[in-house]
């Protein structure tokens, strides 16, 4: 594809439940990145690979947030046992040297 | 991040005005600067980038300036157009990630 695809785009969870969002980076992107936004806020890091390797995981907010990129491609940002605090628009970057592209995001809703 | 939680500052401009955005930064060892434009229900898109040893740089009717001394970004959009409305945000990249700085909506009036 031409660009970043996250899916779903939209993902409604119950509280408690586990929830994992994908990401397919641009082709042949080395580096990849998870963001998080609230609403009417900036995106906030989360999480950087570079290839299959999560070299900065420092923004996770908590245990329950888990990311991985085991084939230095597609990535998997996982939520377990979702709080209504993670209600947020779920962002993937990747970039080829520093210029990072996004996607459209996923957006999380945890009712 | 820097965040203002639900009250983002707007900037209202008249179609076929300039505009001008601020945006303060927070480390004074970034190097690379980026603004970028997100509209509603998309992921924020690339406008113009500037390194740290430039203070001005020019795209297509985009002007980003750099002061280093005050920790100061701005973008300049010549000649705003309704597509230009859209919440900018600039960003700092001291490192991999991404540092994002509070966003300002620019809404255009025709």
């Amino acid at each position: 594809g031409a660009g970043v695809s996250q899916s779903p785009r939209y993902k409604v969870a119950k509280r408690g439940q586990d929830v994992a969002l994908r990401c397919d980076p641009i082709s042949g992107h080395v580096s990849l990145f998870w963001y998080q936004q609230a609403l009417g806020q900036g995106p906030e890091f989360l999480t950087y690979f570079q290839n299959e390797a999560q070299l900065d995981k420092s923004g996770l907010p908590s245990d329950r947030f888990f990311a991985e990129r085991p084939e230095g491609s597609v990535s998997t940002l996982k939520i377990q046992r979702t709080q209504q605090e993670d209600s947020a628009v779920y962002l993937c970057a990747s970039s080829e040297v520093r210029e990072q592209f996004f996607g459209p995001g996923t957006r999380l809703t945890v009712l | 991040g820097e965040s203002v939680g639900l009250h983002l500052p707007t900037l209202s401009v008249q179609e076929g005005d300039n505009s001008i955005i601020n945006c303060a930064y927070s480390n004074s060892a970034s190097d690379y600067f980026i603004w970028y434009k997100q509209e509603s229900g998309k992921g924020p898109q690339f406008i113009i980038d500037i390194r740290s040893n430039m203070d001005k740089r020019q795209g297509q009717r985009v002007t980003v300036l750099l002061n280093k001394t005050v920790k100061h970004l701005s973008l300049q959009i010549a000649a705003t157009q309704p597509g230009d409305s859209a919440v900018y945000f600039c960003a700092e990249n001291p490192g991999n990630k991404l540092v994002f700085g509070a966003g300002t909506i620019l809404r255009v009036k025709s």
